[in-house]
């Protein structure tokens, strides 16, 4: 049972173009969701975060959207860079529990020069 | 550095025998969890400590797997009698607090021959 499901395996984007990456979930009780970045050998790294209070959060270039009734939230990269081509998860977590979260499959994206 | 540091960084075993893995959390941060990733996979939640206590456990696959955190700060993973599915990426994880952004080691590679 995937709660969290990034049905993109791959993204190919030119440099200085938008990239988006999507990420569905069905748990209705999740109510915080990141963006994390990772590079091989590397553990997950930190991007950015939004609180199911709000809909859109942006940190420089980068921006999440959320968007409740469709449990849909979508990561866009503006303008995008070569160093940015990584594998990207979405993650999740619901109120009351632990804060373990939990990730989708990950989009590799690649940004070509 | 002030990161989260995970040792080994690779590890080999021959299947059947018992391994540790260690963790060291960013000083402070009370919230630590360990996850799994497998190769294709995002990370898969296994345990979390909420300063020495195991909060939540319900990811732990089965028995041989057991984890402490005696002092509220390093904690190590044990797997007993460990098979070849085992192998895996084995990432650490710690914040000040739960649903806030974990901060992840780089990860130890258990590999089971």
């Amino acid at each position: 049972d995937q709660q969290v499901k990034q049905n993109s395996p791959s993204l190919s984007v030119q440099e200085g173009r938008i990239s988006i990456l999507n990420c569905d979930y069905t748990n209705s009780m999740f109510d915080y969701f990141l963006w994390y970045k990772k590079y091989p050998a590397e553990g997950p790294t930190f991007l950015i975060s939004i609180s199911s209070i709000k809909d859109k959060n942006e940190d420089g270039r980068f921006t999440v959207f959320l968007n409740k009734s469709a449990k849909h939230l979508s990561l866009h990269i503006v303008p995008s860079q070569p160093g940015d081509s990584a594998v990207y998860f979405c993650a999740a977590s619901g109120s009351g529990n632990t804060g373990k979260l939990i990730f989708g499959q990950g989009t590799t994206l690649q940004v070509k020069p | 550095g002030a990161g989260v540091s995970q040792t080994p960084s690779n590890k080999v075993t021959e299947k059947g025998k018992y391994v540790e893995l260690r963790c060291d959390p960013i000083s402070g941060h009370t919230a630590l969890y360990w996850y799994r990733q497998s190769l294709g996979q995002g990370p898969e939640f296994l345990i979390y400590f909420q300063g020495t206590g195991a909060a939540d456990d319900s990811g732990l696959p089965n028995d041989r797997f057991f984890a402490v955190r005696p002092e509220g700060s390093v904690s190590t993973l044990k797997i007993q009698r460990t098979e070849r599915g085992d192998s895996a990426v084995y990432l650490c994880a710690s914040s000040p607090r739960r649903n806030t952004e974990a901060f992840f080691g780089q990860g130890t590679r258990l590999t089971v021959v």
